[in-house]
């Protein structure tokens, strides 16, 4: 079946440590994003990707990083210097964003990773 | 800057209808979407309206745009204990992919 796989379900970081949420869809999608979420709020925006080897930032970039190296996989880390991480995270893709009516395309989710400091 | 908003909580009995109510700014937004998020999980598409239409509707759910008042709803009929869940509203902001999203809607729906 096709569908974005987000590993793993439970993260748990210790103080000073980078930790890399997984994030890899088989629907032959261009985009794909990263979402934080914190309770009783709606998403917000981390990054994003169009294509392969180009990503932007979203409204809260400060302390996370991505690489795009695969159309499939959209790897997100949360650094060091992030320092309130505690959230659910997810990641999502669509089809052909760009310009004009394709760049509407609805975006499917995976089943999130929620990061814990120990 | 562009914002949508969404009331925290609605709560419905079982068998009856459920209006969820979503504003949003941008009044260039093409696509209006609705997303389910369960406990613990990702979100579910459920539906999308494109701008020009005033109403979607597929099986029991209703979707009415007016696009004047800026104001989108949701409306799920027949309502089961399983529509239980976080329901949100989100705008595709005119920058191409990105969406905005509302706070999210919880409803409870008691038996």
């Amino acid at each position: 079946d096709g569908g974005i796989t987000q590993s793993p379900k439970y993260l748990f970081r210790k103080e000073g440590q980078n930790v890399t949420l997984s994030c890899e869809q088989n629907l032959n999608h261009d985009a794909m994003y990263w979402y934080r979420q914190d309770p009783g709020q709606g998403l917000r925006l981390i990054y994003y990707s169009q294509i392969v080897n180009d990503f932007q930032k979203g409204d809260i970039a400060e302390g996370y990083s991505v690489s795009r190296e695969k159309k499939e996989s959209f790897p997100l880390t949360v650094t060091s210097a992030q320092k309130n991480p505690t959230a659910f995270y997810l990641c999502a893709s669509s089809i052909y964003w760009g310009t004009g009516r394709s760049s509407n395309q609805p975006q499917h989710f995976g089943d999130g990773t929620r990061l814990s400091i120990l | 800057g562009e914002d949508v908003e969404q009331s925290l909580f609605l709560s419905v009995r079982e068998g009856d209808s459920s209006v969820i109510n979503c504003t949003y700014t941008d009044s260039s937004s093409t696509y209006l979407y609705w997303y389910k998020q369960e406990p613990g999980a990702g979100l579910q598409l459920l539906t999308y309206i494109f701008s020009n239409m005033d109403m979607k509707q597929d099986q029991r759910l209703t979707v009415l745009l007016n696009k004047k008042d800026k104001h989108l709803s949701l409306r799920i009929a027949d309502t089961q204990t399983g529509d239980s869940a976080i329901y949100f509203c989100a705008e595709n902001y005119n920058q191409g992919g990105k969406l905005i999203f509302g706070q999210g809607t919880e409803l409870s729906v008691k038996p």
